[in-house]
Formats: structure tokens, C-alpha cells, sequence
């Protein structure tokens, strides 16, 4: 168990409003991403964050911000959700050790955006 | 930009039997790992592959990183219907902080 919380795990909203998504961790690692998974697209990386107020864009980072105010909670926020955005939404940290680094994810947060 | 392609996508096999997937890029990466998703759930770890040639086994599990560090394999013997699910490769940076996926192999194990 690494200690990953997501909130929330299933939400449905309508396009035009904005949702947030909280990752938190229990265990103090440096290293947080956002990835979401989608049929046919396997795992694209959206946002990551490499400290407390240190974030860098992903592949599919467009309509989406992140913030990183706590070594512990990562945020992901639609500014305005749209149907594109209905997704399976999953955070991750990184364990390193020897630069191998090895992600542990929690458990998703389903979004559906009408 | 680099990609990992893995094959086959989807494969349904009976209990008992052996299989292989493949997980294969034209980008060298400085390890890569192996998960296993179920439905509903985050992808957890199987393992991570560092050295060129490396074979690492996991029980009925054995997954082998290609000599030059560009495509890696996993083989299971005598598959059960507990590895049913999702799995995924997935390609680090020299740093181990920045990963690239797969699209994933779908495997069925039928009773």
C-alpha cells in the first residue's frame, strides 16, 4: 500500500463547470503525476510535480492546471470540463531508488462530464 | 517523442495454458517496468527491468529486458485465471522520473 487517496471516485458533472481532483499521499514523495487512461490511448501523462510548488505539463496537459501547495496534496482542475475530458483520471507517485524510479498508483477517479 | 507499442492487444487463452507479450519501441530507456491492472483499480508494479538482457522471474512470471534496451517480454507458464487483466509496459527516462506507457495487452484466462 502506498499510501495514495484520490477524491474524488466518481463524479459527474456538465460541460462548462469546473471540477477538482485531490491526490494525496501518505508517505512524503517528492514526485506526483496525473495521468488519464482512456480506451485505445493507454496511460498519457497530463501533469506531473517534482516538489511543493514545482509542476511541469504532460502530453495532454491542455485544459487542465495542477497545484502542489503541500508535499502531500497535488490538485487537478478543470477550468471548464468538457465531454473530451470524460475520463478515468489516476495519480501516481514515485518511488526512487538508483534512478530506476517506480510508480505507484491509487485507485482512479472516475469522471464523466454530460 | 517516444512510443511503446505492445502486442498482441487483446488475448484470451484457456487455464493451463503458456503465452508471451511483447512490449517493443524504436527508443532505448534506462528500465522498464511490467503492471498488471484489474477493472477498476490503479495498476500496481509486477516489476522493474534494468540491464540490457536482464531476466527476472516472479513465480509462473518471467519477464526479459531486450539487450539493447529497447523492448522487453513477458511470459507466463500455465496461466491461471487470477491474471486475468490489463498489462501494461512502461519505458523510463535516464532520470526514473518520467515514464512512457503502453497501450496495454488484454488478457482473458477462460476456466
Amino acid at each position: 500500500d502506498a499510501g495514495i487517496t484520490q477524491s474524488p471516485r466518481h463524479k459527474v458533472t456538465e460541460t462548462g463547470t469546473p471540477v477538482t481532483l485531490r491526490c494525496h499521499q501518505t508517505e512524503n514523495h517528492r514526485y506526483m503525476y496525473w495521468y488519464r487512461q482512456d480506451p485505445g490511448h493507454g496511460l498519457r501523462l497530463i501533469h506531473y510535480s517534482y516538489g511543493v510548488k514545482d509542476t511541469d505539463k504532460g502530453e495532454v496537459s491542455d485544459g487542465y492546471s495542477v497545484s502542489r501547495s503541500k508535499t502531500e496534496d497535488f490538485l487537478l482542475t478543470l477550468e471548464s470540463a468538457t465531454s473530451s475530458q470524460t475520463s478515468v483520471y489516476f495519480c501516481a507517485i514515485s518511488r526512487t531508488d538508483q534512478n530506476t524510479g517506480e510508480l505507484f498508483f491509487g485507485e482512479g477517479s472516475r469522471l464523466t462530464v454530460l | 517523442t517516444q512510443l511503446l507499442e505492445q502486442s498482441p492487444q487483446f488475448l484470451s487463452i484457456q487455464e493451463g495454458e503458456n503465452l508471451t507479450v511483447y512490449c517493443n519501441s524504436s527508443s532505448v530507456f534506462s528500465s522498464l517496468q511490467w503492471y498488471r491492472q484489474e477493472p477498476g483499480e490503479g495498476p500496481v508494479l509486477l516489476v522493474t527491468v534494468v540491464t540490457g538482457g536482464e531476466v527476472k522471474k516472479l513465480k509462473r512470471l518471467t519477464f526479459q529486458f531486450g539487450d539493447a534496451r529497447k523492448d522487453s517480454s513477458l511470459h507466463i507458464t500455465a496461466a491461471q485465471t487470477g491474471d486475468t487483466g490489463l498489462y501494461l509496459c512502461a519505458g523510463a527516462d535516464n532520470y526514473g522520473q518520467n515514464f512512457v506507457f503502453g497501450p496495454g495487452t488484454r488478457l482473458s484466462v477462460l476456466p
